[in-house]
């Protein structure tokens, strides 16, 4: 079965970085497109970005462009979000979720279970 | 971006009601929503997607309909385990943008 584990989460300061990762099992993971969303605590979700099944193509929300790097190792079956210069305003779970396309519909159909980032001094 | 606005931000029901919950997108979106159910402490789970079909595994009292900006998310008879808070997701553009959520609590 498909499963997402998202690791590397935890308390940083503010201007610091950190590394999140996503182990991807149960399916061909170089064949997806995936994805970053976060979600602040009692709040909806954002999506923060794209990666193409080759890594030919990203994309990222405004409010993480030139902070945060998304990346893969499809050898490794992992996705990673590299985010610096880190500020309060990024806590949140950050969930990585595998792209899926059928019916002409780009949708998310499998999320990890989520890590949790704290920015605080 | 195109901004996604659901309604309302929580209802209270009771087992066996019918539930609608709708979402308008700020500019048309051809058909290109989705619909999460989130529980607490847990991932989004996708329940339907092009506005109308059902995701593999998911309750047919689940149903979706809408065109151009309105769209809804119907729950024909709610069950205990439908509880949660659902999102409108629209596809249409990049960044693809979430609604604000709808909680559904028990009354």
């Amino acid at each position: 079965q498909v499963q997402l584990v998202e690791s590397g989460g935890g308390l940083v300061k503010p201007g610091g970085s950190l590394r999140l990762s996503c182990a991807a099992s149960g399916f061909t993971f170089s064949d997806y497109y995936m994805s970053w969303i976060r979600q602040a605590p009692g709040k909806g979700l954002e999506w923060v970005s794209y990666i193409s099944s080759s890594s030919s193509y990203t994309n990222y929300a405004d409010s993480v462009k030139g902070r945060f790097t998304i990346s893969r190792d499809n050898a490794k079956n992992s996705l990673y979000l590299q985010m610096n210069s880190l500020r309060a305003e990024d806590t949140a779970v950050y969930y990585c979720a595998r792209d899926s396309y059928y019916d002409s519909s780009d949708v998310l159909d499998y999320w990890g279970q989520g890590t949790l980032v704290t920015v605080s001094s | 971006d195109i901004q996604m606005t659901q309604s309302p931000s929580s209802l209270s029901a009771s087992v066996g009601d019918r539930v609608t919950i709708t979402c308008r997108a700020s500019q048309g979106i051809s058909n290109s929503l989705a619909w999460y159910q989130q529980k607490p402490g847990k991932a989004p789970k996708l329940l339907l997607y092009a506005a109308s079909r059902l995701e593999s595994g998911v309750p047919s009292r689940f149903s979706g309909s809408g065109s151009g900006t309105d769209y809804t998310l119907t729950i024909s008879s709610l069950q205990p385990e439908d509880f949660a808070t659902y999102y409108c997701q629209q596809y249409y553009s990049t960044p693809q943008t979430f609604g604000q959520g709808t909680k559904v609590e028990i009354k």
